[in-house]
C-alpha cells in the first residue's frame, strides 16, 4: 500500500500566485486532514474532513480552501499565496475502526513563498 | 498560546544516557499520541495512551499518561544514535469524537552522539 501520497514535494511560489497541494490515500480512511509545520510550533491543523463532501476548519484556516469530492483525495488550495504561508504541509488520514486519532501522515510538501 | 507545552525543545546527549521529554497542558485529553519524525518525512506514530495513569513500553521507550489525562512523558533508556529525531506529542481533546483533529506540542529535537 502507498498510504498517503502528497505532491509536489517542493514548490516555490511568488506572492499572489495560487496553487493546489495534492493528497491521496489508498487505505479507505474516512477522516483526512491538513497540517502545517513551522519551526518551534509543532503541527497546526488547517482543515479537516470526516468524509466525502464534508469539510470543516481547523486552527489556522485563513488563506486555504479544501474540498473532498472522493474518499481518496483531499486537495489543499492556496488562493493567493503570502510569505506567511511558507511552511511544510502534511496531509494525514485515519479511520474510526483503527482509531480516529491514529494518523498516517504523508511525506510532506515544502512550500516557499517569495 | 500553545495548548500542549512540550519540553525541552532541544536535547543533545551522549549514547547510553537516559532522557525524559515532557508534555503538559491545563486541558484534559481523551487520548495522547507520541510521534517520531525524521528529516524530510512525515511523523510516524510511536504509541497512543488513553487511560489516566497508563504506562506503555516500547523496547527502551516508556510512555506515561498522567492520572488526570492532562500530561504525558516519554522516557528513553540508554539512548542510541538511531533515536535521533524530532519527537512530537499530540492530544485529542476530551468530549466528543475528534475525527483525527489533534493538538500538537512544539516538538523536541533529540540528538544522540556516538
Amino acid at each position: 500500500n502507498a498510504g498517503v501520497t502528497q505532491t509536489p514535494k517542493f514548490q516555490v511560489l511568488k506572492t499572489g500566485q495560487s496553487m493546489t497541494l495534492q493528497c491521496a490515500q489508498d487505505m479507505n480512511h474516512e477522516y483526512m486532514s491538513w497540517y502545517r509545520q513551522d519551526p518551534g510550533m509543532g503541527l497546526r491543523l488547517i482543515h479537516y474532513s470526516v468524509g466525502a463532501g464534508i469539510t470543516d476548519q481547523g486552527e489556522v484556516p485563513n488563506g486555504y480552501n479544501v474540498s473532498r469530492s472522493t474518499t481518496e483525495d483531499f486537495p489543499l488550495r492556496l488562493l493567493s499565496a503570502a510569505p506567511s504561508q511558507t511552511s511544510v504541509y502534511f496531509c494525514a488520514s485515519s479511520n474510526r475502526r483503527s482509531g480516529a486519532n491514529v494518523l498516517t501522515f504523508g511525506a510532506g510538501s515544502r512550500l516557499t513563498v517569495l | 498560546t500553545q495548548l500542549l507545552e512540550q519540553s525541552p525543545q532541544f536535547l543533545s546527549i551522549q549514547e547510553g544516557e537516559n532522557l525524559t521529554v515532557y508534555c503538559n497542558s491545563s486541558s484534559v485529553f481523551s487520548s495522547l499520541q507520541w510521534y517520531r519524525q525524521e528529516p524530510g518525512e512525515g511523523p510516524v506514530l510511536l504509541v497512543t495512551v488513553v487511560t489516566g495513569g497508563e504506562v506503555k513500553k516500547l523496547k527502551r521507550l516508556t510512555f506515561q499518561f498522567g492520572d488526570a489525562r492532562k500530561d504525558s512523558s516519554l522516557h528513553i533508556t540508554a539512548a542510541q544514535p538511531g533515536d535521533t529525531g524530532l519527537y512530537l506529542c499530540a492530544g485529542a481533546m476530551a468530549g466528543g469524537t475528534s475525527y483525527g483533529k489533534l493538538t500538537f506540542g512544539q516538538g523536541t529535537i533529540l540528538t544522540v552522539h556516538p
